[in-house]
C-alpha cells in the first residue's frame, strides 16, 4: 500500500535558523497537504499543492510539491517559538488520505 | 459553524472493557475519517465512513470497529481493550467523496487510558 515517509523525526532549532522537513511518498499523489500539530492539541490544515512543482506561500513557511507529484517539502524561515509543533504531510494517491510520521520542532529561545 | 466534536475528552476503561467513542463532523460534511495518536507518535488511519458506509480501513484488527449514522456522525467502538489502545483517537470531518482537494478538519480527540 502507499506508504508516506519524513524526515527528519525531530529537529532542534535555535530561534531564528531555518527549518526544512521532507515528506516521499511510495506513489505518485493527486495531492499533498499539510497539517501543523501543537502540543496537547489536534491537527490543523496549513495548506494543500496539487500541481506538479507547485510553490506555495505563507508568511515565513514556504511550501513545494515536487515534479513527479511524489514529494514535497515545507521550509520555516527564521523559526519562532510558535512554530513549535509536529507538522505533519499527508497524501493522497486514491481513496485515502495517508499521514506521514510527522517532524516534531523544537525551538529554542 | 461549528467545528468536529468529539466525545468524551477522557476514557478510562479497564483492560477487556469496551470503550465507545463520538464523533460529529461539521454540518455539510459527510465524511468522517478516524485515527490512533499512540503519545509522542503519528496518526494511524482507522476508518473512514462516507455517507454511511465503510469506504476504508487500516490495518487493525477487528476489534476496532465503527459506524456512521444517517445525520453523518460516527461512532468508534473498540472491544476487549488491551494496555497498548491507550493513545488519542482523532476523528476528523471531511466534505465527503468527490471532493478529495478539501482538507480534512479534526476534532479534540478523545484520550482513551487502559488501566
Amino acid at each position: 500500500g502507499q506508504q508516506v515517509m519524513q524526515i527528519p523525526q525531530y529537529q532542534h532549532v535555535q530561534e531564528g535558523e531555518d527549518f526544512t522537513t521532507y515528506c516521499n511518498s511510495s506513489t505518485t499523489l493527486s495531492n499533498i497537504q499539510w497539517y501543523k500539530q501543537r502540543p496537547g492539541g489536534h491537527p490543523v490544515f496549513l495548506i494543500q499543492l496539487v500541481k506538479s512543482g507547485e510553490v506555495k506561500k505563507q508568511k515565513r513557511l514556504t511550501f513545494q510539491f515536487g515534479e513527479a507529484k511524489k514529494n514535497s517539502s515545507l521550509h520555516i524561515t527564521a523559526t519562532q517559538t510558535t512554530d513549535v509543533g509536529t507538522y505533519f504531510c499527508a497524501g493522497r494517491g486514491g481513496q485515502n488520505f495517508v499521514f506521514g510520521p510527522g517532524t516534531r520542532l523544537s525551538v529554542l529561545p | 459553524e461549528a467545528g468536529v466534536t468529539q466525545s468524551p475528552t477522557h476514557l478510562i476503561k479497564t483492560r477487556g472493557q469496551q470503550a465507545t467513542l463520538r464523533c460529529s463532523p461539521i454540518s455539510g460534511h459527510t465524511s468522517v475519517y478516524w485515527y490512533q495518536q499512540a503519545l509522542g507518535l503519528g496518526l494511524q488511519f482507522l476508518l473512514w465512513y462516507d455517507e454511511g458506509e465503510e469506504r476504508n480501513r487500516g490495518n487493525f484488527p477487528p476489534r476496532f470497529s465503527g459506524r456512521q449514522f444517517p445525520n453523518y456522525s460516527s461512532e468508534l467502538n473498540v472491544n476487549a481493550l488491551e494496555l497498548e489502545d491507550s493513545a488519542l483517537y482523532l476523528c476528523a470531518s471531511h466534505p465527503g467523496h468527490g471532493k478529495s482537494n478539501q482538507p480534512q478538519h479534526f476534532g479534540d480527540g478523545t484520550r482513551l487510558s487502559i488501566l
